[in-house]
């Protein structure tokens, strides 16, 4: 099955910085690729989201980009505000439709 | 307007007790999901439901059972409860039949504590 790898699994930048989150698939059928973004207490908020037909997508302060050759997509957040604080996971869509999540990182931005 | 919500955001009971965790979106979804996370924050999928039937079920101990009455709700009953049930529980629900695909919404979670 689809296997989702995350690294680090924690980051702290400095406000205003930015942050660059990475992830890697094993299955080369996948084609979604959402990110989630979890605040203490909440459920995971579907932030951005890619598929394998494109390369890069941007939404404000956030982007994902996708390298299907390299099996890899991450997630850059410019200008980190202290809000933007949270656990943020990756996902993806193997050839068996069901999402796979990463372990999670945990972003720490410092005023 | 709550978009997935679940009942009861709490959930402390004793080893060997049966409970349920109820769910229903407002979304107009057709695909609803159970998933589980456990205490390192590792969310794994456990069912999906789409128009009431079940297409996705992962490796869980049958002591689980989720039920679909509808297109809206998607319960989970748990038997004989173990302590190592406790976790947070969510629900989610996407558009379309292979939801895997589309955009999954969450609800606030079931933190369940069994002791």
């Amino acid at each position: 099955g689809e296997n989702v790898e995350q690294h680090p699994s924690t980051l702290s930048v400095q406000e205003g910085d930015s942050a660059v989150i990475k992830c890697t698939y094993s299955d080369s059928a996948s084609n979604y690729f959402p990110w989630y973004k979890q605040e203490l207490g909440k459920g995971p908020q579907l932030i951005i989201d890619i598929r394998s037909n494109v390369g890069e997508k941007k939404d404000q302060r956030i982007a994902v980009t996708l390298n299907k050759t390299a099996k890899h997509f991450s997630l850059h957040i410019t200008e980190t505000q202290p809000e933007d604080s949270a656990v943020y996971f990756c996902a993806s869509t193997g050839a068996n439709s069901k999402l796979t999540f990463g372990k999670g990182i945990t972003l720490s931005v410092r005023p | 307007d709550t978009a997935v919500s679940q009942t009861p955001k709490y959930l402390v009971t004793q080893m060997g007790n049966d409970k349920s965790i109820k769910c229903e979106q407002n979304l107009g979804h057709d695909t609803m999901y159970w998933y589980k996370q456990d205490s390192k924050k590792f969310l794994k999928i456990m069912f999906s439901y789409n128009n009431k039937e079940l297409i996705i079920n992962e490796t869980v101990p049958n002591r689980f059972s989720p039920k679909s009455p509808d297109k809206a709700h998607l319960n989970l009953h748990i038997n004989s409860l173990e302590l190592g049930d406790s976790a947070v529980y969510f629900c989610a629900s996407s558009l379309g039949r292979w939801g895997g695909s589309g955009k999954q919404y969450f609800g606030p979670g079931t933190r369940l504590t069994v002791t």
